[in-house]
C-alpha cells in the first residue's frame, strides 16, 4: 500500500527554467509534508516543509505547494541550476508518530 | 557540528549471516530512525526509537530489530540475512519533536 507517490521516475528541465515534482498521497490524516534532495553515497538532505493546513511555502528558490482536496503536493525549482540535479523524495508525517512514510523519488537532471 | 555517522558504509555479508549497523546522532537529538532504501521502493521505516525505548516500527520481519544506548546511539540487526535484504540503511537522527530529521550517509549492505 503505497499512501505517498511519485508517479515519475524522472524528469529533464533546461537550466534555468522552472523544474515542478509532483507527488500524490492517499491519507488524509498526515500533518506535514517534507521534500528531501539526495545525491548518490548521501543521506538525503531535507529541503523544504509544509504543515497540512497550509497551501504554500517558500524558501529561496524552492516553493512547495499543497492541494489537500486532490492530496497532491509539488515542489516548485525556479530558476533551476546544475547542482539541483539529483533524486527528490516526498514524504508526509503525522504528529505524535516519528514514522515518515516516503515516495519512490523522482530522478532531476538539469541540462546545461 | 558533527553529523549523524553511520559505521560501516559498506558491507558485503553471505546470505544467512547476520550483521550489526550502527548510528550515531547528533549531539542532543535522542530519536534515531531506521530506514531502508531499495531501487524502485523509495525508502521503508524501518523502526525509531527515542530515549532507549522502541516507539514506532514498521512492516518488516522479526529477523530485523533495534536498539538504542544511553548515549542515543543506536543499532540495528538483522539476523539469517537474505538476498533481498541488499539495500542502503539510513538512519535519521533528531529531537524527537517531528520535521527536523537529519539523515546520515547510509551503509550500503550487500547480500551473496
Amino acid at each position: 500500500d503505497q499512501q505517498v507517490k511519485q508517479n515519475s521516475p524522472s524528469l529533464s528541465v533546461q537550466e534555468g527554467r522552472i523544474s515542478i515534482l509532483n507527488c500524490d498521497y492517499t491519507n488524509s490524516m498526515f500533518d506535514y509534508f517534507l521534500w528531501y534532495k539526495k545525491y548518490p553515497a548521501e543521506g538525503p538532505t531535507f529541503l523544504i516543509s509544509i504543515s497540512s493546513i497550509k497551501d504554500k511555502n517558500e524558501d529561496g528558490r524552492f516553493t512547495v505547494f499543497l492541494n489537500k482536496s486532490a492530496k497532491h503536493l509539488s515542489l516548485h525549482i525556479v530558476p533551476s541550476q546544475p547542482g539541483d540535479s539529483a533524486v527528490y523524495f516526498c514524504a508526509a508525517g503525522s504528529f505524535g508518530n516519528e514514522k515518515l512514510t516516503f515516495g519512490t523519488g523522482t530522478r532531476l537532471t538539469i541540462i546545461p | 557540528k558533527a553529523g549523524v555517522t553511520q559505521t560501516p558504509r559498506y558491507l558485503i555479508k553471505t546470505r544467512g549471516q547476520q550483521v550489526t549497523l550502527s548510528c550515531s546522532p547528533i549531539s542532543g537529538h535522542r530519536s534515531v530512525s531506521w530506514y531502508q532504501q531499495t531501487p524502485g521502493q523509495g525508502l521503508q521505516f524501518l523502526f525509531e526509537y527515542f530515549s532507549e525505548t522502541q516507539r514506532n516500527k514498521g512492516n518488516f520481519p522479526g529477523r530485523f530489530s533495534g536498539r538504542q544506548f544511553s548515549n542515543s546511539r543506536s543499532e540495528m540487526n538483522v539476523s539469517t540475512l537474505e538476498l533481498g535484504d541488499s539495500a542502503l540503511y539510513l538512519c535519521a537522527t533528531g529531537t524527537g519533536s517531528n520535521y527536523g530529521y537529519t539523515f546520515g550517509s547510509g551503509t550500503r549492505l550487500t547480500v551473496v
